[in-house]
């Protein structure tokens, strides 16, 4: 399978704070997702991203397809970005997304 | 368009009992998966079904878990016995695959939370 890897796993911010969060993977994929898990457990889908970059208000991705990693951009953080984040992965015709070990993230007011 | 619905959003049973998960995919997606984060740990694959066909199921963990998706359309995934270590958060995901297509997004429920006491 592929091997996911995301850092940093835990990271605490300041309210207002920027931040950013890597994930790596052990081979190429076609298909990159990144995910909120919220304090009540849902996931929220927040970006599709197999290559270049994206924004949605304070959140940004970039996927650097050829060097098989992706960053996500939080800026002017809010205590509601607090949960965790996943990357996953998934080839094409490939049945399953890879999820890394998600960056726990603590935004403080 | 409605995205992934899962029901229910959390789910208290008793060591022993039966529960059952329900996802309904996006209209039109031939593609259902179950994924599930258990204890804190990694988003693992349970399975995935192609309209009413299951195409990998490796990911179960044992046959206490079902999971069928009658007719193509919504899924569901029963727990019998329900035992302690399967509390965690199911997540349920449908895509359409295009021919032609290289990348595709999958879509993701919110999740059902499930708590085995």
């Amino acid at each position: 399978g592929i091997q996911v890897e995301q850092s940093p796993p835990d990271l605490i911010l300041q309210e207002g704070a920027n931040s950013t969060l890597r994930c790596n993977f052990s081979d190429s994929v076609n298909n990159l997702q990144w995910f909120h898990q919220n304090p009540w457990g849902q996931l929220i889908n927040l970006f599709y991203i197999p290559s270049g970059t994206k924004q949605n208000g304070r959140l940004s991705a970039t996927t650097v397809a050829t060097e098989r990693y992706s960053l996500l951009y939080i800026s002017s953080s809010q205590t509601t970005d607090s949960g965790v984040y996943f990357c996953a992965g998934k080839k094409y015709n490939f049945n399953k997304f890879y999820f890394g070990s998600g960056t726990k993230l603590n935004v403080k007011p | 368009e409605a995205g992934v619905t899962q029901f229910p959003s959390h789910s208290v049973i008793e060591k022993g009992q039966t529960v059952t998960l329900r996802c309904d995919p996006i209209s039109g997606h031939d593609n259902l998966y179950w994924y599930r984060r258990v204890m804190g740990k990694e988003i693992k694959f349970l399975l995935h079904f192609v309209k009413e066909s299951k195409q990998d199921e490796s990911g179960m963990p044992n046959n206490r878990f079902l999971a069928e998706r009658t007719g193509g359309t919504y899924s569901t995934l029963k727990v019998q016995p329900a035992e302690l270590e399967d509390s965690g958060v199911y997540f349920c995901a449908s895509s359409q695959e295009q021919v032609g297509r290289r990348n595709t997004e999958a879509f993701f429920g919110q999740g059902t939370r499930l708590t085995v006491v």
